[in-house]
């Protein structure tokens, strides 16, 4: 069965360090989302992504936050200059024309 | 606004006896209502759907769920708990108003289920 991946699986930077986090959505998807979700939080909304460009975007998606389908493929998030609050749980999702989003395994952010 | 709110954090069942995990909602629209299931260290699995039609719905893992307008709620039960289905549980809705396939979807906080045997 087709299934979201992501690399890697955790990844520890520096307060100030630039990170990629990425996605292999499944192949026949059209839609691509982030979420996060901060420990003992809830999943939260970061960006959704069609057709080349941003659909929609939280509060959360500020300038520090870019997404990118460099090729038919992947799928990344990168964060520019990270802080101790971005932490969290980072998964990535895709959907078709159905509603259902299929979600990756997650890449846990530990930013020190 | 759109919200979910599931009102238990934790849910206790034994094995073999029914289960339910309860999702109440709010939004503008009619509701695309989901419940999805997180194991540890790993990540969300849709469970099932209600976009329209039936109100009893049936998902993977023998899980249910019933949709009630009147009290904006999307239910999820099992008519017999297995202990290996301990997980924290997510209830979501998504605002039909809004067309396309891109809308966001919008979590409660979730309910860790505990099923002892």
């Amino acid at each position: 069965e087709p299934e979201v991946t992501q690399t890697p699986s955790h990844q520890v930077t520096q307060m100030g360090q630039e990170v990629i986090l990425r996605c292999v959505p499944i192949s026949n998807h059209l839609y691509f989302y982030w979420y996060r979700q901060i420990l003992g939080q809830k999943v939260e909304f970061l960006v959704s992504f069609y057709n080349n460009e941003i659909s929609e975007k939280s509060e959360i998606f500020d300038d520090q936050f870019s997404v990118e389908r460099p090729d038919g493929s992947n799928f990344t998030l990168k964060i520019r200059s990270t802080k101790l609050e971005d932490s969290a749980m980072y998964f990535c999702a895709s959907s078709d024309w159905g509603h259902e989003q299929y979600f990756g395994p997650g890449t846990r952010l530990t930013v020190t | 606004a759109q919200s979910v709110a599931q009102p238990e954090d934790q849910v206790n069942v034994a094995e073999g006896n029914p289960l339910t995990v309860k999702c109440t909602y709010s939004v503008s629209g009619n509701p695309y209502l989901f419940w999805y299931v997180q194991y540890p260290n790993r990540g969300l699995q849709f469970l099932l759907k209600y976009i329209t039609g039936d109100n009893l719905v049936k998902g993977s893992y023998g899980f249910e769920a019933e949709f009630n307008k009147s009290q904006t709620s999307f239910h999820l039960k099992k008519p017999s708990a297995l202990v290996s289905d301990s997980a924290l549980y997510f209830c979501a809705v998504r605002d039909s108003m809004f067309s396309g396939g891109y809308n966001k979807l919008i979590f409660g906080a979730g309910t860790r289920l505990a099923v002892h045997p």
